[in-house]
């Protein structure tokens, strides 16, 4: 079945340090690739997204880009803010069937310290 | 136009007892999906429902059960709680054009099972 596997956390970097959290997946056929966010006490929000290969999904300084060949979609970020501490999920769903079921990976806390 | 909302935002039940948690989807949105989210397991996916048919359902005992109003409105019911229910249970909503992906949260409903 589809799977996604994200890295161990948590993470705690200092405000403007870079930021990369890792990404991969197992899925029959072309997914789409998602990041979600969750800030503390709320649901999850879209973060960004990719639909093909090659795609890059941008959204408040944050990028991720859709590697078919390493099966990746890693998230990036130039330099973090303390605004930006949440969960991040990231997320896959097959473009195939009539179901709107996706698939998350377990989840990495960040923390920004000022 | 309202978020998805979802009540009770917090109920702590019994074991043995039954839990019914509500969710009131985006203006529109015909699809809503449930999830279980614990620290342990992540993000699970409980059922998915459109147009008042469940179109999805996820590995969940026969415990788990939902149902949607022909206003989009959706419930999910548990029975004879045990303390491993004890989870975030969130509500997401999507206007169900093409197996997007893109879900649109509630804050959720923090279930305590004592």
């Amino acid at each position: 079945g589809d799977s996604v596997t994200q890295m161990e956390g948590p993470v705690t970097l200092s405000e403007e340090a870079f930021l990369t959290i890792n990404c991969t997946y197992t899925a029959t056929g072309y997914p789409s690739l998602f990041w979600y966010v969750q800030y503390p006490g709320e649901g999850l929000q879209l973060l960004l997204k990719a639909t093909k290969a090659d795609d890059k999904g941008s959204n408040k300084g944050f990028e991720a880009t859709y590697r078919k060949e390493t099966t990746s979609f890693h998230l990036e970020k130039g330099s973090v803010q303390v605004s930006d501490s949440a969960v991040y999920f990231c997320a896959l769903i097959r473009r195939s069937g009539a179901n709107s079921k996706l698939t998350f990976g377990k989840g990495i806390t960040l923390s920004v310290r000022p | 136009k309202a978020g998805v909302t979802q009540t009770p935002r917090y109920l702590i039940k019994t074991r043995g007892q039954q839990v019914t948690l509500s969710c009131s989807p985006i203006s529109g949105h015909r699809s809503v999906s449930w999830y279980q989210q614990t620290p342990g397991q992540g993000l699970q996916f409980l059922f998915e429902y459109f147009s008042e048919t469940q179109r999805n359902k996820g590995n969940f005992p026969g415990r788990f059960s939902g149902r949607q109003f022909s206003n989009s409105r959706s419930e999910m019911n548990v029975s004879t709680l045990e303390l491993g229910d004890s989870a975030l249970y969130l509500c997401a909503s999507s206007e169900d054009r093409g197996n997007t992906g893109e879900l649109f949260f509630g804050e959720g409903s923090r279930l305590t099972v004592l």
